[in-house]
C-alpha cells in the first residue's frame, strides 16, 4: 500500500487530453513539493515535473502538473501514442523523513 | 554523460543477505550536489525507495526497512552499496541506484542504473 495514492490505470485517445491524481497528505503533498516520473515500457523512471508544475528542458509542454492543499495532478494534453507509460508521483514526507511514491497510473493511448 | 551500473547476485535465499553494488562512471560520487540512492520495484508493482547516501557517509533510509538497511559508499572506487538482511521473497523486487541532485529548492532522482531483478528464492 503505497503512501501516496493514484488510481491504477488511466486511458485516452490521441489527441485528448488525460488527468492523473495523486492523494497524499499534510506531511507530505501538503508541505512538500510534488515530483511526476514516467517510465515507458521496458525503460527507467525519467522526471516529468518537479516542484509540482516546473518542466525539465526538453520535457513537452503538453504536459503539465498542479498542487492544491494534499493533492496533485498531472495533466497530459493532446495525448500521444508514445505517451503510453506508467506515471508515478513523488515527495518527500515529513513524518517518515524519506521519499514516498505513488503507486503509479498505467496510461494507455487507445 | 553519467552512468551508473548496478552488480550483484540475482539470487538470494531467504533470510540470507541481500548484497548489491553501483559503480558511477561519467562524474565523481564526492560531489557535494548529490545523493546516491537505492529504489526497489516488486514485479508489477510501484517504486519504493530504499535509502540514500551522502559521499560524506551521511545516510537517510526508509523507516519500513531501516531495520534490515545498511548504505555504504566508497569514493576510492566510485562506487555505494547496499546490504538488506532477512531477506523473503517480498523483497524480490527490480533494484536499481540512482543519483539524486538535490539543492535548496528540489531533490531530483535525475541519471538512474538499468536496474536489476533479485529474485529470493531457495
Amino acid at each position: 500500500q503505497s503512501v501516496l495514492t493514484q488510481p491504477p490505470s488511466a486511458s485516452g485517445t490521441p489527441g485528448q487530453r488525460v488527468t492523473i491524481s495523486c492523494s497524499g497528505s499534510s506531511s507530505n503533498i501538503g508541505s512538500n513539493y510534488v515530483y511526476w516520473y514516467q517510465q515507458l515500457p521496458g525503460t527507467t523512471p525519467k522526471l516529468l515535473i518537479y516542484r509540482n508544475n516546473q518542466r525539465p528542458s526538453g520535457v513537452p509542454d503538453r504536459f503539465s502538473g498542479s498542487k492544491s492543499g494534499t493533492s496533485a495532478s498531472l495533466a497530459i494534453s493532446g495525448l500521444r501514442s508514445e505517451d503510453e507509460a506508467d506515471y508515478y508521483c513523488a515527495a518527500w514526507d515529513d513524518s517518515l523523513s524519506g521519499w514516498v511514491f505513488g503507486g503509479g497510473t498505467k496510461l494507455t493511448v487507445l | 554523460q553519467v552512468q551508473l551500473q548496478e552488480s550483484g547476485p540475482g539470487l538470494v535465499k531467504p533470510s540470507q543477505t541481500l548484497s548489491l553494488t553501483c559503480t558511477v562512471s561519467g562524474g565523481s560520487i564526492s560531489s557535494g550536489d548529490y545523493y546516491w540512492s537505492w529504489i526497489r520495484q516488486p514485479p508489477g508493482k510501484g517504486l519504493e525507495w530504499i535509502g540514500y547516501i551522502y559521499y560524506s557517509g551521511s545516510t537517510y533510509y526508509n523507516p519500513s526497512l531501516k531495520s534490515r538497511v545498511t548504505i555504504s559508499v566508497d569514493t576510492s572506487k566510485n562506487q555505494f552499496s547496499l546490504k538488506l538482511s532477512s531477506v523473503t521473497a517480498a523483497d524480490t523486487a527490480v533494484y536499481y541506484c540512482a543519483r539524486v541532485w538535490y539543492s535548496s529548492s528540489w531533490e531530483i532522482f535525475d541519471y538512474w542504473g538499468q536496474g536489476t531483478l533479485i529474485t529470493v528464492s531457495s
